[in-house]
């Protein structure tokens, strides 16, 4: 059964510090990952997209990384802002076409 | 804004009450989908469409229908709900259903309460 696992569940940092987000799947075929950011009150937004002969993807403050050998991926979000604060998602496609979603890790940035 | 409408925002109704959520996508997508999302749960694919046909449908209860007029447009149809049912609904769009690489396009969602 494909499935996609988020830790931590929920994150509080300070503005201006770094953190990390980690994914781990079990998804096959592997297509692609995503990074969705979810604010409150809204729908999601991607971050990023890796494919399988990418491990390290950037957007702005936000880099992604993809270990496709252990399964694993993580966000990691630099000198971090009030507004950083959300629901981050990740989701792998299988095949053509199948997504998987994991439940989120929700981060709270704290001035 | 993602170019994918979603009406109302919020929704409070009754177990006996029917009602309906409206979905607009302005991105001349030919994909169209709609999602439950639950606390502390994943993402629930509910219903996809594709060129205005249904292609998948997870084994929703048929208290949920949808409904796909045109490639802009998505309802999903609601009667007869359970309090287990409250939840944020979204709906999404995307260029092509299949193939790899296909980015979803999030509306804001609909928040959905049934007493």
């Amino acid at each position: 059964k494909n499935q996609v696992e988020q830790s931590p569940q929920s994150l509080i940092i300070l503005e201006g510090k770094n953190c990390t987000l980690q994914c781990n799947y079990t998804v096959s075929p592997f297509s692609n990952l995503r990074w969705y950011k979810q604010d409150t009150g809204r729908g999601p937004v991607s971050l990023t997209i890796m494919t399988f002969s990418e491990n390290t993807k950037s957007n702005g403050r936000y880099t992604a990384t993809l270990d496709a050998d252990t399964k694993q991926s993580s966000l990691h979000i630099t000198a971090s802002q009030l507004s950083d604060s959300a629901s981050y998602i990740c989701v792998v496609t299988s095949g053509y076409s199948t997504l998987t979603f994991g439940k989120g890790t929700m981060l709270l940035v704290s001035p | 804004e993602t170019g994918v409408t979603q009406t109302p925002r919020h929704l409070v109704m009754g177990m006996t009450n029917k009602k309906s959520l409206k979905c607009e996508q302005h991105l001349g997508h030919n994909a169209m989908y709609w999602y439950k999302q639950s606390a502390k749960k994943p993402l629930e694919l509910m219903f996809v469409y594709s060129l205005e046909e249904r292609v998948e449908n997870n084994s929703v209860p048929s208290r949920f229908s949808p409904e796909c007029p045109n490639s802009s447009h998505l309802f999903l149809h609601l009667h007869t709900l359970q309090p287990e049912d409250s939840a944020l609904y979204l709906c999404a769009s995307s260029q092509d259903p299949s193939g790899v690489g296909y980015e979803q396009y999030f509306g804001p969602g609909t928040r959905l309460t049934v007493t």
